[in-house]
């Protein structure tokens, strides 16, 4: 069964940095074909794809937040980290992983999600 | 980006009722348009991929169609459990990006 959890601090201070990881299980980060997208939902507004990181290490990153972030995997411990600098208020909301699969590239499944609350 | 929009932005349906919610692109997307359904407080689930394919698992009532620009999800004899936001996601150009969402309540 292939499942992602995130986890990760619940509140984080204007200017700090965030990290999140996401345990996976169920497959392998170096597995040919495998890619982790990060995705986050601020309250009451839509989804919004931030990084993803793929089986041969390739990064792609939101060309509007690229100079925040920073995405990651360690294979031994099947983790995607996400890094996000300089934190402000306008970045809370809850953060999900997913795996990114198929031909066309849907996101299945997705981690429970992790809310972050920026606030000094 | 490819800026994605749906219509409506929310509806009020009845248990037995039959629903459509259109999703529309910026620029074509070809078939690489999915559907998400969210309810409160959980991760988006997918429900179709590639336009019209159903997501194994994902029950016979749930029905997309479209291609190009113009696409629907349609929900055929609504049940109490589908009471949830309805997101579209196109994955033909990077970044992939997700519609606003289409809450369908009582």
């Amino acid at each position: 069964q292939v499942t992602l959890k995130e986890s990760g601090p619940a509140l984080v201070k204007p200017t700090q940095s965030l990290t999140l990881t996401c345990t996976i299980s169920g497959f392998s980060l170096n597995t040919s074909g495998v890619r982790v997208s990060w995705i986050r939902q601020a309250p009451g507004k839509a989804l919004e794809w931030l990084a993803r990181i793929d089986w041969d290490d390739d990064k792609f990153y939101r060309k509007s937040l690229k100079t925040r972030l920073t995405v990651s995997k360690d294979t031994s411990r099947s983790q995607v980290v996400l890094t996000m600098t300089n934190m402000d208020p306008d970045d809370t909301g809850t953060y999900y992983c997913a795996r990114v699969a198929g031909a066309v590239g849907f996101y299945d499944p997705w981690g429970q999600g992790t809310l972050v609350t920026v606030s000094s | 980006d490819i800026q994605m929009t749906q219509s409506p932005a929310s509806l009020a349906a009845s248990v037995g009722d039959s629903v459509t919610i259109t999703c529309r692109a910026s620029q074509s997307v070809t078939r690489y348009l999915n559907w998400y359904q969210q309810k409160s407080g959980e991760a988006p689930k997918l429900l179709i991929y590639a336009a019209s394919t159903l997501q194994s698992g994902v029950p016979s009532r749930f029905r997309g169609s479209g291609s190009g620009t113009d696409f629907s999800l349609t929900i055929t004899s609504l049940q109490p459990e589908d009471f949830a936001t309805y997101h579209c996601q196109q994955t033909y150009s990077n970044p992939d990006t997700f519609g606003p969402g289409t809450k369908v309540e009582i």
